[in-house]
């Protein structure tokens, strides 16, 4: 089946730094999905790409949907404690039935020291 | 604010015990997910439900059931709990307008589930 692959699995970054992640498939998705998890809470919607190409931002969060529609990517500028947790990336393809299930990551744990 | 909500944060069961886990979600979305994480494994679907009274198997159904009786509601039964089956389950719901899975999944906050 299709697979995700998210890296890094982990990072440990000092607050203020810059932080990318991104993920790869070699599947094509028409759908780019970037999650945050706080410990212990459920997956909060962070941004959602739907055009290969596309660049979006919100707020120090920003993310891109890889021209060949099998990556995308995340990058967090100037992070603070609270950017504390699992982003998780999901793609989602489309075939003639419609779209398909999302796919996820496994996730980068993220740690900010302050 | 598009809400969805899980009837317990924490349970904790015996094995053998019947459980059922309760997911309510107020967007009108027609899909319903239930997800099970676990360490180094990730996101796994259980069972989705695309309409009222349909249901279809995910990645892993087996020693799951589910019921969706009203559209804003879908219920997960372990029908036999086993250890195996300690978890954290998630909830989730989507819009049908992007086709039969949707695309943006809106999760509830889980419910951990012990079974000893």
């Amino acid at each position: 089946g299709q697979q995700l692959n998210q890296s890094p699995q982990s990072m440990f970054i000092q607050e203020g730094e810059d932080v990318s992640m991104n993920c790869t498939s070699s599947s094509i998705f028409n759908t780019w999905l970037w999650y945050k998890q706080d410990p212990g809470e459920g997956p909060v919607l962070l941004i959602a790409l739907y055009k290969a190409g596309e660049l979006t931002s919100n707020g120090r969060l920003t993310a891109q949907f890889g021209i060949t529609r099998k990556d995308s990517f995340l990058n967090i500028s100037a992070s603070i404690p609270s950017d504390v947790g699992i982003y998780f990336c999901a793609g989602q393809g489309l075939t003639q039935g419609g779209s398909e299930k999302l796919v996820f990551g496994k996730g980068t744990k993220l740690t900010v020291n302050p | 604010d598009v809400k969805v909500t899980q009837s317990s944060r924490y349970l904790v069961k015996r094995t053998g015990e019947k459980v059922f886990l309760e997911c309510v979600q107020d967007m009108d979305h027609e899909n319903m997910f239930w997800y099970r994480q676990d360490p180094g494994l990730g996101l796994r679907l259980i069972y989705f439900s695309y309409d009222v009274k349909m249901k279809e198997k995910g990645d892993i159904p087996e020693g799951y059931s589910v019921s969706r009786e009203k559209k804003e509601r879908f219920s997960l039964i372990l029908e036999s709990a086993s250890t195996n089956q300690t978890s954290m389950y998630l909830c989730a719901s989507s819009s049908r307008l992007a086709g039969k899975f949707g695309d943006e999944q809106f999760f509830g906050p889980g419910t951990r589930l012990t079974v000893l």
